[in-house]
């Protein structure tokens, strides 16, 4: 069966530092990646998806970036974090179809930045 | 790009009651609409999806109807039940696998 591991779950970090939250899916061949924000009370903002390798479709031009170094790896990063970063972090993957399919989401990474 | 609105951002109904939640997007090349389930501290899950060559779909107490020409498309929830109490997000696909999702419907069941 598929899974999906993102971490770390929880993480607290000061303004100006760098961030880097990991996610890979296990159990199946070349997913769609995606990476969501959830702030409080909001809804899931697209921040990244990935048809494969190396492809990365950005949707928020922030101080965010994304990279896939592998086929069911999905890296979400940050050079210096922003106190506007804090939020609910969520990976999720479909499967590669001619249109698009359930997500399957992670657990979430949840970060404060102080 | 697509942008998917969804009201109403709370709801609260009683045990046996319907629930009716409804979006609109934007973007008329979109074709899949999913509607996903979030219960406190879990990761969302989907529940009931909609292509667009469909206009109504069911699963047991659940239905989600769609309207291309005025772009919405509605969630239906009857004889609800305390378990039901959980965050609803729509979302619509404008195609290329991306899916963006409504701001999400706290539903509260009463009982």
């Amino acid at each position: 069966s598929q899974t999906i591991h993102q971490w770390p779950a929880t993480l607290v970090q000061p303004v100006g530092s760098p961030l880097s939250l990991e996610c890979t899916v296990e159990g199946t061949s070349n997913p769609n990646l995606y990476w969501y924000r959830q702030a409080a009370g909001r809804g899931l903002q697209l921040l990244f998806y990935s048809v494969g390798i190396g492809q990365i479709s950005s949707e928020v031009p922030q101080n965010l970036s994304a990279s896939r170094p592998q086929d069911r790896q999905f890296i979400l990063s940050s050079k210096k974090l922003l106190l506007s970063d804090s939020g609910f972090y969520l990976c999720a993957w479909s499967v590669r179809l001619a249109g698009t399919g359930e997500l399957f989401f992670g657990e979430g990474s949840r970060l404060t930045v102080l | 790009g697509e942008n998917v609105e969804q009201h109403p951002s709370t709801l609260s109904v009683q045990e046996g009651d319907s629930a009716v939640i409804k979006c609109t997007y934007s973007d008329s090349a979109s074709n899949y609409f999913p509607w996903y389930k979030q219960e406190l501290g879990k990761r969302p899950q989907l529940i009931i999806d909609i292509r667009s060559n469909v206009g109504e779909k069911k699963d047991q107490r659940i239905a989600v109807t769609l309207n291309k020409t005025a772009k919405h498309f509605s969630l239906h929830i009857t004889e609800t039940q305390p378990e039901d109490s959980a965050v609803y997000f729509c979302a619509a696909s404008p195609g290329g696998n991306k899916l963006v999702f409504g701001a999400g419907t706290i539903l509260r069941v009463k009982s």
